[in-house]
């Protein structure tokens, strides 16, 4: 069975462009988060989505960021216009929905961004 | 969700346990423990979770105090491969909701 899938890998933009990054979540997970991980730091939550309903958005900088889950299966998040802070790697995570009990995440492989 | 408390750092010798400690003395009594690791330039992996119980898998032992307030996790016999960022974080277990704070973790150095 396939894992997450996310791409690009790396991209290296100059800033104030436009970024995006894909993901698609295991089949059949409806939950779907995305997080940013700086250097030396645990991952932190930007959103999550329950199929394509964004429940989650409060850390999400909403001034330059975005996030969609049109079908309630893949996802694309994008900054516009990127900043050099943003230099981070993005990494998206799904879980299955369903009865009680501890829920795992399964993490992509992340997408490291470099704004020069 | 509830905070935890890891130390930045440990090392083990091959073939010996690796106990990495938890205090997360603000868990609420519907949060699990989960841990999940992260070796070089991967996503988190899953390890194991719990929510009184000590629990084992083929990867690690899972024991969490009778208060709840701390937990460490086993790895029984260290390999190089194990060499990673541990993270323990708690979330509500029965959805998929909570922020999964991770925090900074533990780098686990296992050394020959």
């Amino acid at each position: 069975e396939a894992g997450v899938v996310q791409s690009p890998r790396y991209k290296i933009i100059e800033k104030k462009q436009p970024v995006a990054f894909w993901c698609n979540p295991i089949s059949g997970h409806n939950t779907l988060y995305w997080y940013r991980q700086n250097l030396g730091q645990g991952p932190e939550l930007l959103i999550r989505y329950e199929n394509e309903e964004a429940v989650d958005d409060s850390q999400l900088p909403k001034d330059r960021f975005s996030a969609e889950r049109l079908k309630g299966v893949d996802s694309t998040l994008k900054i516009q216009p990127a900043e050099l802070g943003d230099s981070a790697v993005y990494l998206c995570a799904s879980s299955p929905l369903g009865l009680a009990g501890g829920k795992e995440q399964f993490f992509g492989p992340g997408t490291r961004l470099t704004v020069l | 969700d509830a905070k935890t408390t890891q130390p930045p750092s440990m090392d083990c010798a091959e073939g010996r346990a690796a106990n990495l400690p938890c205090n997360h003395s603000t868990i609420s009594g519907n949060e699990y423990v989960y841990w999940y690791r992260q070796i070089h330039s991967q996503g988190p992996q899953y390890i194991i979770h719990g929510l009184k119980n000590n629990e084992t898998n083929e990867m690690a032992s899972l024991i969490i105090t009778e208060d709840r307030k701390s937990s460490t996790l086993i790895l029984p016999h260290a390999t190089l491969r194990d060499t990673a960022v541990y993270y323990c974080i708690v979330r509500v277990g029965s959805t998929n909701a909570g922020k999964s704070t991770f925090g900074d973790g533990t780098t686990l150095t296992v050394k020959p």
